[in-house]
């Protein structure tokens, strides 16, 4: 089935600093969608990329989705203490079904 | 957003015995529901695709008998978890699918941590 590679698995930095994890696909992808999920807490949706090339942003956040449709990236800029947690992707297969990245886990140093 | 319910949010159990686990839409109708298992540290993945009025579609090494799935309504599917045993124990989490078609999203409910001892 389609896999998509996340990394890095963790990244810590320091309060201020910015911060990326990237999804690769060896396959093109229809969209991407990104979650965050807390400490202890559940994914909460963020985004969904559709178009090739595109770029959205979310206050701090921006989220890019690659030419090719094969890789996908989010920026966090001058992370803050509520950034902390893991940040998944995700890939829509057939009938819905979204298979998830491994997910990057940030943590932050006040 | 969406609300999605999951109840209960934590549950201890003793070995051999059933838990069921419901998942609800609040405020949307959700034809197709999803149940993943989550161990800590790890990523999500999925067991099975709940669809309503019909059966469940589960994933490739996941037990059907053992992981009973019902989708009554538009708006409840659960997750019963039969003859529980410790390797059992995990963080189960249910999303509903709003809107099929390009602009699909799923909402996830806020999990049911399991503990079978």
């Amino acid at each position: 089935g389609q896999q998509v590679m996340q990394i890095p698995q963790y990244q810590h930095v320091q309060e201020g600093e910015d911060f990326t994890t990237y999804c690769n696909s060896s396959t093109t992808l229809s969209n991407i969608q990104w979650y965050k999920q807390r400490p202890g807490g559940h994914p909460v949706f963020l985004i969904q990329l559709v178009k090739s090339g595109e770029v959205k942003k979310q206050k701090r956040l921006t989220f890019q989705f690659g030419e090719a449709k094969k890789n996908s990236s989010l920026h966090i800029t001058a992370t803050q203490t509520t950034d902390v947690g893991t940040y998944f992707c995700a890939v829509n297969t057939n009938a819905g079904k979204s298979t998830f990245g491994d997910g990057t886990t940030l943590t932050v140093k006040p | 957003g969406a609300v999605v319910s999951q109840h209960p949010s934590r549950v201890i159990c003793k070995s051999g015995t059933s838990v069921k686990i419901e998942c609800r839409s609040l405020d949307f109708q959700a034809t197709t529901m999803f149940w993943y298992r989550q161990f800590p540290k790890k990523s999500l993945m999925l067991m099975a695709t709940s669809n309503e009025g019909s059966k469940a579609t589960y994933e490739q090494g996941v037990e059907k008998d053992k992981f009973l799935i019902n989708h009554a309504s538009l708006t409840l599917s659960t997750l019963t978890v039969t003859s529980a045993h410790p390797e059992d124990s995990s963080f189960y989490i249910c999303s509903a699918l709003r809107d099929r078609g390009p602009s699909e999203t799923q909402y996830f409910g806020p999990g049911t941590r399991l503990l079978v001892l």
